[in-house]
């Protein structure tokens, strides 16, 4: 069975604080997705990274695929109010035929003002 | 703007009072799916579709089906609702299979059980 664990599991800051959330998994995995869900909304896709040792940045988040693409990390610089929500992690199967994904635990924030 | 939409936003029902739930997508994909979310828990996989070939995960329950008339609808039905079945419901939409391919979300139906 394929598993993303995700630390921490709830996170409560300051704004203007920085955190980073951790993906981590035993299996390899061809993509890996991050979404953030706001409280009564759907889950949104923020990035995909596809190779390994990948780094993108959005805006004030950064996003790193592993070297061996077992884990994923989010680092976030300067958190706001905004950026309170659900994070989840969603790993793409390796030569997979579907594209069902495999979602983290998730990583509940919540950035106060 | 293209999207992913779910009706209703909110859903009330009773012990063992068949629901249905619906979904439409203006995205033209070939990929629908059903998930069910508890409470800041990661969302769990029922079914999905490619067209019209139907895709269920081994631990559905049998009180879960689907339908999906053509490529912009899709439903959820519960028989035989149990209160273990509240939760929030999730439709999503990819344009196809592969790895790597974004899934697109609706903002779900919250279903409620009395």
């Amino acid at each position: 069975t394929q598993l993303l664990e995700q630390s921490p599991q709830f996170l409560s800051i300051q704004e203007g604080e920085n955190l980073t959330v951790y993906c981590n998994s035993s299996s390899v995995f061809s993509s890996l997705q991050w979404y953030r869900q706001e409280p009564g909304e759907g889950p949104v896709l923020l990035v995909t990274v596809v190779t390994g040792g990948e780094v993108k940045k959005l805006k004030r988040l950064t996003f790193q695929f592993g070297d061996a693409r077992k884990d994923s990390s989010l680092h976030i610089t300067a958190a706001q109010p905004g950026d309170t929500g659900l994070y989840l992690c969603a790993g793409g199967r390796y030569g997979g035929a579907t594209n069902k994904l495999i979602f983290g635990t998730g990583t509940l924030l919540a950035v106060q003002p | 703007d293209a999207m992913v939409i779910q009706n209703p936003r909110y859903q009330v029902t009773q012990f063992g009072k068949p629901v249905t739930l619906s979904c439409s997508q203006t995205l033209n994909h070939n990929v629908m799916y059903w998930y069910q979310q508890k409470s800041s828990q990661a969302p769990k996989l029922l079914f999905h579709y490619y067209d019209k070939d139907f895709n269920n995960e081994a631990d559905t329950p049998d009180n879960f089906q689907s339908r999906r008339p053509n490529t912009s609808f899709c439903f959820l039905d519960i028989r035989s609702p149990g209160l273990g079945d509240a939760a929030m419901y999730l439709c999503a939409t990819s344009r196809g299979y592969g790895s790597g391919q974004p899934q697109h979300f609706g903002d779900g139906t919250r279903l409620s059980i009395l």
